[in-house]
């Protein structure tokens, strides 16, 4: 049991480059959410999902596309990286929304991107 | 965005002594979350709190739901020179306050001991 698995640990991207940050759980978890982390800005959610095909926008959404077409994988894609991306992306997931004792969020250990 | 009213921002104590951080909301939650982050790291959950007035221990770590449903409390006692860091509240509102199911975070109290 691995938890949440993020790929890559660093990433430096130019401006206008795309990449998809990865994320995954082999906990049979329905709710996926990625955030992101600046200095003295604490975690601000980008997308969650709340199961398979069902995705809702965060707080920051913009510059960030998301899919779940399984309920293991939630991948992040930058469009076209511009510096004010530059962040740390942290990954969560908990077994269900609604369902009290199953709303406790694990986090993957982060994905570090600088973008020039 | 909302974000809990978490306090202090930072505290500088002596080893041995103990704890008390805490975390505010102007709306009802389900669930609050205690995490640590160290360094580098992603946040570890700490404590999970459920329904108004739980009262919960993990080691030297003690977490309070309050009764209102709008606060939560951690206290570390006896600190040691590893629970450096930063520790951060989480909540989910209940989706008839919010609308949607977001979970919220504190902007975290940064923990440094001197030994």
């Amino acid at each position: 049991n691995a938890g949440v698995t993020q790929t890559p640990k660093f990433q430096v991207l130019k401006t206008g480059q795309s990449m998809t940050l990865q994320c995954a759980q082999d906990m049979n978890h329905e709710y996926m959410s990625w955030y992101r982390q600046d200095p003295g800005m604490g975690l601000r959610l980008i997308h969650y999902s709340v199961g398979a095909g069902i995705t809702d926008q965060g707080e920051v959404p913009n510059g960030y596309n998301v899919s779940r077409s399984t309920t293991e994988d939630f991948p992040l894609r930058l469009l076209s990286a511009a510096p004010s991306q530059t962040s740390v992306y942290f990954c969560a997931s908990s077994y269900s929304i609604g369902n009290v004792r199953g709303e406790t969020q694990y986090f993957g250990p982060g994905t570090r991107l600088l973008v020039l | 965005g909302q974000q809990l009213n978490q306090s202090p921002q930072s505290m500088f104590i002596q080893e041995g002594e103990d704890v008390s951080m805490n975390c505010t909301s102007s709306s009802i939650f389900n669930t609050w979350l205690w995490y640590k982050q160290d360094p580098g790291e992603g946040p570890v959950l700490l404590i999970a709190l459920y329904k108004a007035g739980e009262l919960t221990s993990n080691g030297r770590l003690t977490a309070q739901f309050g009764i209102t449903r709008k606060d939560s409390f951690l206290n570390i006692s006896a600190s040691i020179p590893s629970d450096v860091g930063i520790y951060f509240c989480a909540g989910l509102p209940t989706p008839s306050t919010s609308g949607t199911y977001k979970y919220i975070f504190g902007t975290g109290t940064r923990l440094k001991v001197l030994a």
